[in-house]
């Protein structure tokens, strides 16, 4: 079975500043990773994956992460982030292989960019 | 463009008043999910689909239905609710399962 923990419920951060939210697993077998975007009022928007190859994934919106396996971890990161990233990001993993490909979620980072 | 629609977007009903949610899918997805959200308790999934005819109980099934009789359709069915169903619904789609890439709106419901 897997599990996922982000780190911090709540990140602040200035306007221009860089950001780092944490993702750390837990799985028996390989995993892929995922971080979703959910702005205020809205769905849920895939903003990266992990499924195999490069470790530094890029995503939308100036996006990155990184795939630690001996870390177990998959933080995401953005160099100078804008107001408009205020949102809720959440952290995914599943099994890469089986026939349980059923998504395990974290609670979820509220990051919240300040003027 | 692609996208998932839900509707309604907003719903209060009382308790024992059968409702359906319904989502649809412009993409061909085969594998179609529900979901709730519920503060500190995160994204947990009701029910998904990995083709017509084909459906499956997720973390939190009691209390819901679905049928999955088209690929673009998977409505949420809700036969006799309750006030702990009052909760954030998301349905999502992709071509395979567990990689849900296109989320509906949401759907709000109160149960009162």
């Amino acid at each position: 079975a897997q599990s996922v923990t982000q780190l911090d419920s709540q990140v602040p951060v200035f306007e221009e500043a860089p950001v780092e939210l944490r993702c750390n697993y837990s799985s028996s077998v390989s995993v892929y990773l995922f971080w979703y975007v959910q702005y205020p009022n809205q769905g849920l928007q895939l903003l990266l994956k992990y499924l195999s190859g490069s470790t530094l994934v890029k995503g939308i919106n100036g996006f990155e992460a990184e795939f630690n396996k001996s870390q177990t971890s998959f933080h995401l990161r953005k160099p100078s982030v804008h107001i408009s990233d205020t949102a809720e990001y959440f952290c995914a993993v599943r099994a890469n292989a089986g026939n349980n490909r059923k998504l395990i979620w974290g609670l979820g980072t509220s990051l919240a960019v300040n003027p | 463009e692609a996208q998932v629609t839900q509707n309604p977007r907003y719903l209060i009903t009382v308790t024992g008043k059968k409702l359906t949610v319904t989502c649809s899918q412009n993409m061909n997805h085969e594998y179609m999910s529900w979901y709730r959200q519920d503060p500190g308790l995160g994204l947990r999934q009701i029910y998904y689909s990995m083709n017509v005819e084909v459906t499956d109980k997720g973390d939190v099934p009691e209390g819901y239905k679905v049928s999955r009789k088209e690929k673009r359709n998977f409505p949420l069915i809700l036969e006799s609710p309750s006030p702990n169903q009052t909760s954030l619904y998301f349905c999502a789609s992709s071509f395979t399962g567990g990689s849900e890439a296109f989320f509906g709106q949401g759907t709000r419901l109160t149960v009162v």
